[in-house]
Protein backbone atom coordinates (compact mmCIF):
# COMPACT_ATOMS: atom_id res chain seq x y z
CA UNK A 1 0.00 0.00 0.00
CA UNK A 2 0.73 3.62 0.02
CA UNK A 3 3.08 4.89 2.52
CA UNK A 4 5.01 8.00 3.85
CA UNK A 5 8.09 7.30 5.95
CA UNK A 6 9.56 10.60 7.94
CA UNK A 7 12.81 10.85 9.67
CA UNK A 8 11.98 10.70 13.52
CA UNK A 9 12.67 14.05 15.30
CA UNK A 10 13.07 16.67 17.32
CA UNK A 11 15.38 18.09 15.21
CA UNK A 12 17.34 20.79 16.75
CA UNK A 13 19.68 23.54 14.81
CA UNK A 14 21.13 26.81 15.82
CA UNK A 15 20.05 29.87 13.97
CA UNK A 16 21.14 30.16 10.46
CA UNK A 17 21.57 25.95 9.96
CA UNK A 18 21.52 24.22 7.19
CA UNK A 19 17.87 22.02 7.63
CA UNK A 20 17.38 19.03 6.02
CA UNK A 21 14.38 16.60 7.13
CA UNK A 22 14.22 13.08 4.96
CA UNK A 23 11.11 11.84 3.74
CA UNK A 24 10.53 8.55 1.65
CA UNK A 25 7.63 6.87 0.08
CA UNK A 26 6.27 3.97 -1.15
CA UNK A 27 3.18 4.21 -3.68
CA UNK A 28 1.85 2.74 -7.02
CA UNK A 29 1.95 4.78 -9.89
CA UNK A 30 2.78 8.34 -9.86
CA UNK A 31 1.74 10.40 -6.63
CA UNK A 32 1.84 14.11 -5.82
CA UNK A 33 3.82 14.95 -2.66
CA UNK A 34 3.30 17.40 -0.41
CA UNK A 35 4.86 19.21 2.77
CA UNK A 36 2.56 20.30 5.59
CA UNK A 37 3.93 22.70 8.80
CA UNK A 38 1.97 22.99 11.87
CA UNK A 39 3.54 25.73 14.10
CA UNK A 40 1.99 25.61 17.84
CA UNK A 41 -1.58 25.51 18.58
CA UNK A 42 -2.81 26.08 14.54
CA UNK A 43 -3.42 23.34 12.24
CA UNK A 44 -1.20 21.92 9.13
CA UNK A 45 -0.77 24.06 6.83
CA UNK A 46 0.84 23.43 3.15
CA UNK A 47 4.10 24.44 2.72
CA UNK A 48 4.93 23.20 -1.04
CA UNK A 49 4.01 20.54 -3.11
CA UNK A 50 5.33 18.53 -6.27
CA UNK A 51 3.17 16.83 -8.97
CA UNK A 52 5.56 15.07 -11.19
CA UNK A 53 8.90 13.74 -10.91
CA UNK A 54 11.67 16.38 -10.93
CA UNK A 55 9.48 18.94 -9.44
CA UNK A 56 10.71 21.16 -7.21
CA UNK A 57 8.52 22.86 -4.77
CA UNK A 58 9.59 26.01 -3.07
CA UNK A 59 7.90 28.48 -0.75
CA UNK A 60 9.27 30.50 2.03
CA UNK A 61 12.68 29.63 1.31
CA UNK A 62 12.24 25.93 1.73
CA UNK A 63 12.59 23.53 -0.73
CA UNK A 64 11.78 20.08 -1.56
CA UNK A 65 12.29 17.72 -5.33
CA UNK A 66 10.41 15.09 -5.96
CA UNK A 67 12.88 11.97 -6.69
CA UNK A 68 11.31 9.06 -8.36
CA UNK A 69 14.47 7.16 -9.09
CA UNK A 70 14.89 7.15 -4.91
CA UNK A 71 11.40 7.46 -3.79
CA UNK A 72 12.11 11.07 -1.90
CA UNK A 73 11.05 14.19 -1.07
CA UNK A 74 13.29 15.78 1.40
CA UNK A 75 12.38 19.27 2.76
CA UNK A 76 15.76 21.62 2.73
CA UNK A 77 16.38 25.11 3.81
CA UNK A 78 19.76 26.83 3.37
CA UNK A 79 19.25 29.27 6.92
CA UNK A 80 16.62 28.39 9.66
CA UNK A 81 14.82 31.26 11.57
CA UNK A 82 13.72 30.71 15.42
CA UNK A 83 9.80 31.46 13.24
CA UNK A 84 10.23 28.16 11.52
CA UNK A 85 9.98 25.80 14.79
CA UNK A 86 7.23 23.84 14.15
CA UNK A 87 6.57 20.12 13.36
CA UNK A 88 7.04 19.66 9.53
CA UNK A 89 4.43 16.69 7.43
CA UNK A 90 5.34 15.17 4.36
CA UNK A 91 1.97 13.83 2.76
CA UNK A 92 1.22 11.90 -0.45
CA UNK A 93 -1.46 11.89 -2.75
CA UNK A 94 -2.39 9.79 -5.44
CA UNK A 95 -5.66 10.59 -7.19
CA UNK A 96 -7.94 10.43 -4.40
CA UNK A 97 -8.41 12.53 -1.55
CA UNK A 98 -7.37 11.09 1.13
CA UNK A 99 -3.76 12.11 1.26
CA UNK A 100 -1.38 9.40 3.52
CA UNK A 101 0.45 11.66 5.98
CA UNK A 102 4.30 10.66 7.96
CA UNK A 103 4.38 11.26 10.93
CA UNK A 104 6.06 14.63 11.63
CA UNK A 105 9.20 15.57 12.43
CA UNK A 106 9.62 18.46 15.15
CA UNK A 107 11.81 21.08 14.60
CA UNK A 108 13.27 23.25 16.68
CA UNK A 109 15.41 26.47 16.45
CA UNK A 110 17.42 28.11 18.67
CA UNK A 111 19.12 31.64 18.74
CA UNK B 1 -11.61 34.60 2.19
CA UNK B 2 -11.97 32.93 5.30
CA UNK B 3 -10.61 29.36 6.14
CA UNK B 4 -11.67 26.09 7.80
CA UNK B 5 -13.83 26.96 11.06
CA UNK B 6 -13.90 24.64 13.54
CA UNK B 7 -15.97 25.13 16.85
CA UNK B 8 -15.15 25.28 19.78
CA UNK B 9 -11.57 25.95 20.28
CA UNK B 10 -11.65 24.28 23.68
CA UNK B 11 -14.14 21.70 25.41
CA UNK B 12 -13.76 20.08 28.52
CA UNK B 13 -16.39 17.83 29.76
CA UNK B 14 -16.65 15.24 31.96
CA UNK B 15 -16.23 11.43 31.02
CA UNK B 16 -20.01 10.02 29.91
CA UNK B 17 -21.09 13.22 28.28
CA UNK B 18 -22.18 14.23 25.00
CA UNK B 19 -19.19 16.27 22.90
CA UNK B 20 -20.18 17.71 19.08
CA UNK B 21 -17.64 19.55 17.27
CA UNK B 22 -18.58 21.75 14.47
CA UNK B 23 -16.47 22.27 11.40
CA UNK B 24 -17.51 24.45 8.75
CA UNK B 25 -15.59 24.35 5.39
CA UNK B 26 -14.38 26.40 3.10
CA UNK B 27 -17.68 27.72 0.41
CA UNK B 28 -17.27 25.53 -2.43
CA UNK B 29 -14.74 22.78 -1.50
CA UNK B 30 -16.37 19.18 -1.55
CA UNK B 31 -14.34 17.28 0.27
CA UNK B 32 -14.36 17.07 3.98
CA UNK B 33 -11.84 15.37 6.15
CA UNK B 34 -12.11 14.85 10.18
CA UNK B 35 -8.72 13.73 11.90
CA UNK B 36 -7.27 13.04 15.77
CA UNK B 37 -3.85 14.27 16.55
CA UNK B 38 -2.25 13.14 19.50
CA UNK B 39 0.72 12.62 20.85
CA UNK B 40 0.97 8.75 21.05
CA UNK B 41 -0.79 8.13 17.89
CA UNK B 42 -0.29 11.30 15.49
CA UNK B 43 -2.36 12.33 13.06
CA UNK B 44 -4.87 10.16 12.21
CA UNK B 45 -7.68 10.32 9.59
CA UNK B 46 -11.37 9.69 11.17
CA UNK B 47 -13.50 9.86 8.48
CA UNK B 48 -14.07 11.84 4.90
CA UNK B 49 -16.90 13.03 3.13
CA UNK B 50 -17.17 13.96 -0.95
CA UNK B 51 -20.30 15.95 -1.44
CA UNK B 52 -22.08 15.22 1.94
CA UNK B 53 -21.53 11.76 1.46
CA UNK B 54 -19.14 9.73 4.05
CA UNK B 55 -16.63 7.61 1.38
CA UNK B 56 -14.27 6.34 4.31
CA UNK B 57 -15.05 5.71 7.90
CA UNK B 58 -12.44 3.25 8.31
CA UNK B 59 -10.51 5.16 10.33
CA UNK B 60 -13.99 5.77 13.01
CA UNK B 61 -12.42 4.44 16.40
CA UNK B 62 -15.98 2.35 17.28
CA UNK B 63 -19.22 2.92 17.59
CA UNK B 64 -19.32 5.82 19.67
CA UNK B 65 -17.76 8.27 16.97
CA UNK B 66 -20.43 9.27 14.46
CA UNK B 67 -19.98 11.61 12.23
CA UNK B 68 -22.37 13.73 9.91
CA UNK B 69 -21.84 16.49 6.77
CA UNK B 70 -26.06 17.18 6.52
CA UNK B 71 -25.18 20.12 3.67
CA UNK B 72 -22.27 21.59 2.17
CA UNK B 73 -21.33 24.14 4.47
CA UNK B 74 -21.44 22.21 7.82
CA UNK B 75 -20.41 19.18 9.33
CA UNK B 76 -20.38 17.46 12.75
CA UNK B 77 -18.29 14.64 14.77
CA UNK B 78 -20.14 13.06 18.10
CA UNK B 79 -18.65 11.44 20.85
CA UNK B 80 -21.33 9.69 22.63
CA UNK B 81 -20.89 8.69 25.63
CA UNK B 82 -17.03 10.66 25.72
CA UNK B 83 -13.81 8.86 27.45
CA UNK B 84 -11.12 10.33 29.01
CA UNK B 85 -8.94 8.46 25.94
CA UNK B 86 -11.05 10.53 23.64
CA UNK B 87 -8.94 13.69 24.98
CA UNK B 88 -7.15 14.72 21.68
CA UNK B 89 -6.77 17.67 19.24
CA UNK B 90 -9.62 16.99 16.35
CA UNK B 91 -8.94 18.89 13.35
CA UNK B 92 -11.56 19.69 10.43
CA UNK B 93 -9.99 20.01 7.14
CA UNK B 94 -11.52 20.52 3.53
CA UNK B 95 -10.31 20.42 -0.35
CA UNK B 96 -11.96 20.86 -4.07
CA UNK B 97 -12.04 16.83 -5.33
CA UNK B 98 -12.04 16.65 -9.53
CA UNK B 99 -9.10 19.20 -9.50
CA UNK B 100 -5.85 17.23 -9.46
CA UNK B 101 -3.22 17.59 -6.74
CA UNK B 102 -5.71 19.75 -4.40
CA UNK B 103 -4.53 20.29 -1.19
CA UNK B 104 -6.30 20.29 1.98
CA UNK B 105 -6.71 23.16 3.85
CA UNK B 106 -7.07 22.71 7.92
CA UNK B 107 -9.07 24.38 10.86
CA UNK B 108 -7.44 25.67 13.68
CA UNK B 109 -8.68 22.37 15.85
CA UNK B 110 -10.99 21.82 19.09
CA UNK B 111 -8.71 20.86 21.79
CA UNK B 112 -10.89 18.16 23.59
CA UNK B 113 -10.34 16.97 27.27
CA UNK B 114 -12.36 14.64 28.82
CA UNK B 115 -11.95 14.24 32.48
Amino acid sequence: GNSVTQMEGPVTLSEEAFLTINCTYTATGYPSLFWYVQYPGEGLQLLLKATKADDKGSNKGFEATYRKETTSFHLEKGSVQVSDSAVYFCALGRGTDKLIFGTGTRLQVFP
Amino acid sequence: DAGVIQSPRHEVTEMGQEVTLRCKPISGHNSLFWYRQTMMRGLELLIYFNNNVPIDDSGMPEDRFSAKMPNASFSTLKIQPSEPRDSAVYFCASSLQGAPNQPQHFGDGTRLSIL
